[in-house]
């Protein structure tokens, strides 16, 4: 079955570009998903189609998608970004989830 | 304003069935742009995807799991359900339901406020 990975932990200084990666086979053939979550809440959808962000989401967050590799890019980091971000794909039908990845701003 | 709510016990005895109803309120459940899903989350852990629902009926579930759920839509009262048989603690998590858009390869672009079930005796 399809498998995506993420590094459970990314740091980033405040102020810096934060960038959280998400590997699978292929993955630049499939549209990935990300999604911000903070303790106790709902996760919510940062960026779909790769690099689309939704309505009310900061023009910092973008996305990217080439080769293997997906990447959530955080501008100008803050201190409310740090938290728990997901990257999701779409395959043979099947929603998959990465593990997780803990955005650490320090 | 779409609005998804999640409703059902909060804790279930091992070996017997989880059932849980999600309400869609503000939107259509049968347009088809979307596909209605659950999603979990053990505490302390990661998301972990159930299944999905068609308005039409048509179902997708987690091939782990797929021995053990249904997943159903009630067109007529705007919600759809989900049943997961024989549970164990392994089951106790936070238990979403979500709305899928087709095009955007399944991205979830609502979810519910998420409810705790506990598996325990």
């Amino acid at each position: 079955s399809y498998e995506l990975t993420q590094p459970p932990s990314v740091s980033v200084s405040p102020g810096q570009t934060a960038s959280i990666p998400c590997s699978g086979e292929k993955l630049g053939d499939k549209y990935v998903s990300w999604y911000q979550q903070k303790p106790g809440q709902s996760p919510v959808l940062v960026i779909y189609q790769d690099s689309q962000r939704p309505s009310g989401i900061p023009e910092r967050f973008s996305g990217s998608n080439s080769g293997n590799t997906a990447t959530l890019t955080i501008s100008g980091t803050q201190a409310m970004d740090e938290t728990d971000y997901y990257c999701q794909a779409w395959d043979s039908r099947t929603v998959i989830f990465g593990g997780g990845t803990k955005l650490t701003v320090l | 304003q779409l609005q998804l709510q999640e409703s059902g016990p909060g804790l279930v005895k091992p070996s017997e069935t989880l059932s849980l109803t999600c309400t869609v309120s503000g939107g259509s459940i049968t347009s088809t742009s979307y596909y209605w899903g659950w999603i979990r989350q053990p505490p302390g852990k990661g998301l972990e995807w159930i299944g999905t629902v068609y308005y039409t009926g048509s179902t997708y579930y987690n091939s782990s799991l797929e021995s053990r759920v249904t997943i159903s839509v009630d067109t007529s009262r705007t919600r759809f359900s989900l049943n997961l048989t024989s549970v164990t603690a392994a089951d106790t998590a936070v238990y979403y339901c979500a709305r899928h858009v087709v095009v955007a390869a399944a991205a979830a672009d609502s979810w519910g406020q998420g409810t705790l079930v506990t598996v325990s005796s």
